[in-house]
């Protein structure tokens, strides 16, 4: 199976600051990779697929990058409702699987 | 809108069995692969099955395989998770999850979930 690992763990920053979190890929899934972000007691949320386009609704203030095995998502400047868990998941193969999560969290 | 909403879940002991089900409204059922996802107590996600559109194929994830089955009905617009042969590593919030589009997934659409807590 694919092992996505996702760094860092926690990143603790302010409002208006950037957020840049990775995700790794175990072998090379092209752009197969899905960001989601979950708040505590609701479900993950879709925001970007395919590596870099953002799903319906999505503020334009996250993006995603990356193909291969290295990807990237990014927030350019953090709201107070961007404080949450990110968690990348790849499509590429059965099982599908996900990365451990990165907390943002407000500094 | 689309809603999700899933029942079944609850206390049940090591070695028993629960039926999860997942009521689907407000897009077409039957062209859409759909999934449950699972997430333990303070931990993160983690896929569990898949079955296809129509129903002809499925996939688990290997800690599932051979104790779970995924299952639907079309006419009903129900999906079901039934577990067997429980373990405490099984406890979890189960999520029924539809994907973005047809047979990608990628889930634009998540139920509420429903806990299973396998405990003695």
């Amino acid at each position: 199976e694919i092992v996505l690992t996702q760094s860092p763990a926690t990143l603790s920053l302010s409002p208006g600051e950037r957020a840049t979190l990775s995700c790794r890929a175990s072998q090379s899934i092209s752009s197969y990779l899905v960001w989601y972000q979950q708040k505590p007691g609701q479900a993950p949320r879709l925001l970007i697929y395919d590596s870099s386009n953002r799903a319906t609704g999505i503020p334009a203030r996250f993006s995603g990058s990356g193909s291969g095995t290295d990807f990237t998502l990014t927030i350019t400047s953090l709201e107070r409702e961007d404080f949450a868990v990110y968690y990348c998941q790849q499509r590429s193969n059965w099982p599908l699987t996900f990365g451990g999560g990165t907390k943002v969290e407000i500094k | 809108q689309v809603q999700l909403v899933e029942s079944g879940g609850g206390v049940v002991q090591p070695g028993r069995s629960l039926r999860l089900s997942c009521a689907a409204s407000g897009f077409t059922f039957n062209s859409y692969d759909m999934h449950w996802v699972r997430q333990a107590p303070g931990k993160g996600l983690e896929w569990v099955a898949v079955i296809f559109y129509d129903g002809t194929n499925k996939y688990y994830v290997d800690s599932v395989k051979g104790r779970f089955t995924i299952s639907r009905d079309n006419s009903k617009n129900m999906l079901y998770l039934q577990m067997n042969s429980l373990r405490a590593e099984d406890t979890a919030v189960y999520y029924c999850a539809k994907p973005r589009s047809g047979g990608y997934p990628e889930f634009d659409y998540w139920g509420q979930g429903t806990l299973v807590t396998v405990s003695s």
